[in-house]
């Protein structure tokens, strides 16, 4: 069964304290790995797409890598206004046609960054 | 701004209730989800339709429905209201659907329902 978990549930940080969360999966034929970013009371903000083993992204202060078994988010010398709760999702390959096109969310790490 | 529009923003009513939440997707998206969020909750997948028809189906209780209509908006219907019902519903929306792709999630902001 395709299965997300993310860690640490919450972290908190010094700005400009740098750190990574990280993405572990479960998945039949990974299709793609995906970042969001959700503030509260908000809709998840998508961030990242990563495909394939190695494959390394970058946005502003976010790097997101990805290996066979686990993603990472890099957050580098962060701001207070990078506070959010950030999801890792997959999508998997699949016989069935009815899962196809699911995507699995993992709870998710709330980030927060003090000044 | 993602594209992805849901009205209302909230919604108050009681138990035993029926309520209508709708969603626009981004233009030219032929696919549509839905999840629910409850607080201090990850996403709960409900449901998705691509181009008109039901393609994947999550934790929907029997209680909920969906459809997606020719203009591609869709509508999630929610009766007999309970109090566990309460929670912020969530509709995205991708390019593709189907087997093939990767289906890039864009969400809209959210229709916060209460039940009282």
């Amino acid at each position: 069964e395709d299965q997300v978990t993310q860690s640490p549930e919450a972290l908190r940080l010094q700005e400009g304290e740098s750190s990574s969360l990280n993405c572990s999966y479960t998945v039949s034929g990974l299709r793609g790995l995906f970042w969001y970013r959700q503030d509260p009371g908000k809709g998840p903000e998508f961030l990242f797409t990563l495909y394939s083993a190695g494959e390394e992204k970058e946005k502003e202060r976010l790097k997101a890598t990805l290996t066979k078994k686990e993603s990472f988010l890099h957050i580098t010398a962060p701001k207070p206004e990078d506070s959010a709760t950030y999801l890792c999702a997959v999508q998997g390959s699949s016989l069935g046609y009815s899962s196809a096109s699911k995507i699995i969310f993992g709870s998710g790490t709330r980030l927060s960054i003090r000044p | 701004d993602s594209g992805v529009t849901q009205t209302p923003k909230h919604l108050i009513t009681a138990t035993g209730q029926r309520v209508t939440l709708r969603c626009s997707p981004r233009s030219g998206d032929l696919s549509v989800y839905w999840y629910q969020q409850s607080l201090d909750q990850g996403l709960q997948f409900l449901i998705q339709y691509y181009n008109g028809e039901e393609r994947a189906k999550g934790n929907i209780l029997e209680r909920f429905s969906a459809q997606q209509f020719p203009d591609l908006h869709s509508e999630l219907n929610l009766s007999s209201l309970e109090l566990g019902d309460s929670a912020l519903y969530f509709c995205a929306s991708s390019a593709k659907g189907g087997l093939a792709g990767v289906n890039e999630q864009f969400f809209g902001p959210g229709t916060r329902l209460t039940v009282l």
